[in-house]
């Protein structure tokens, strides 16, 4: 099972920032947190990932709590074409493979 | 780069039929996955393979086989199709399974058994 705990459903205005978030609140000191999203109907796509620092990158920043508990997923700007599934992971199973959980639907509206 | 392809996009099979889905990827990766994805749930891994040659049981193996001869390539066979096997499935490739470093995904077969 995931190890991750993510809303359901989140909305956001256009142009907006859209912040998601994620507790993970079992984590382990050696574990990464992951996000991917899932774009209707497409592959999974990376977005960023992170251990304990503060991480950003072209598509997004991710902040992690001191304890390491949780985690927000920041879109500084979101698209229409940002509407998707995010996947926060931290729990990568024992062949290397990522543990999907149920994901937070980001609509973004006009 | 054209990064992780897969071959078909789409098929529609009757039970019993056979079928090899195709897997490329072009990042020289060593570590390769199949996944599958059953309407509103997550991916769950079916094999993976850590380099050319080697192929291992995931998840939920059982009805596929696989095969890596070429690093390049991972292939998924159904020996006689099912209708639970209808499902959209992903290939994904990555330089390592070590903590941190990201897996790529491919565009998806979407396969519907009859």
């Amino acid at each position: 099972d995931a190890k991750t705990t993510q809303p359901p459903s989140m909305d956001c205005a256009e142009g907006r920032a859209a912040n998601l978030p994620c507790n993970h609140s079992t984590i382990s000191g050696n574990e990464y947190v992951y996000w991917y999203r899932q774009i209707h109907s497409q592959g999974p796509q990376y977005i960023i990932h992170g251990l304990k620092n503060n991480e950003t990158n072209e598509m997004a920043s991710l902040i992690i709590t001191e304890d390491r508990k949780s985690s927000t997923l920041i879109l500084p700007h979101a698209t229409l074409r940002d509407t998707a599934v995010y996947y926060c992971i931290v729990d990568g199973g024992s062949q290397g493979n990522l543990i999907f959980g149920k994901g937070t639907k980001l609509s973004v509206k006009p | 780069n054209a990064g992780v392809t897969q071959t078909p996009k789409f098929r529609v099979l009757k039970t019993g039929q056979s079928m090899t889905l195709l897997c490329a990827q072009d990042m020289n990766h060593e570590y390769m996955y199949w996944y599958r994805q059953d309407p509103g749930m997550g991916l769950r891994l079916i094999h993976y393979s850590v380099g050319e040659g080697t192929t291992a049981k995931g998840e939920v193996p059982d009805g596929y086989n696989v095969s890596r001869l070429k690093k390049q390539n991972f292939l998924l066979g159904l020996e006689s199709a099912a209708p639970s096997q209808t499902s959209v499935y992903f290939c994904a490739s990555s330089y390592s399974n070590r903590e941190g470093y990201e897996q790529y995904f491919g565009p998806g077969t979407r396969l519907t058994v009859t």
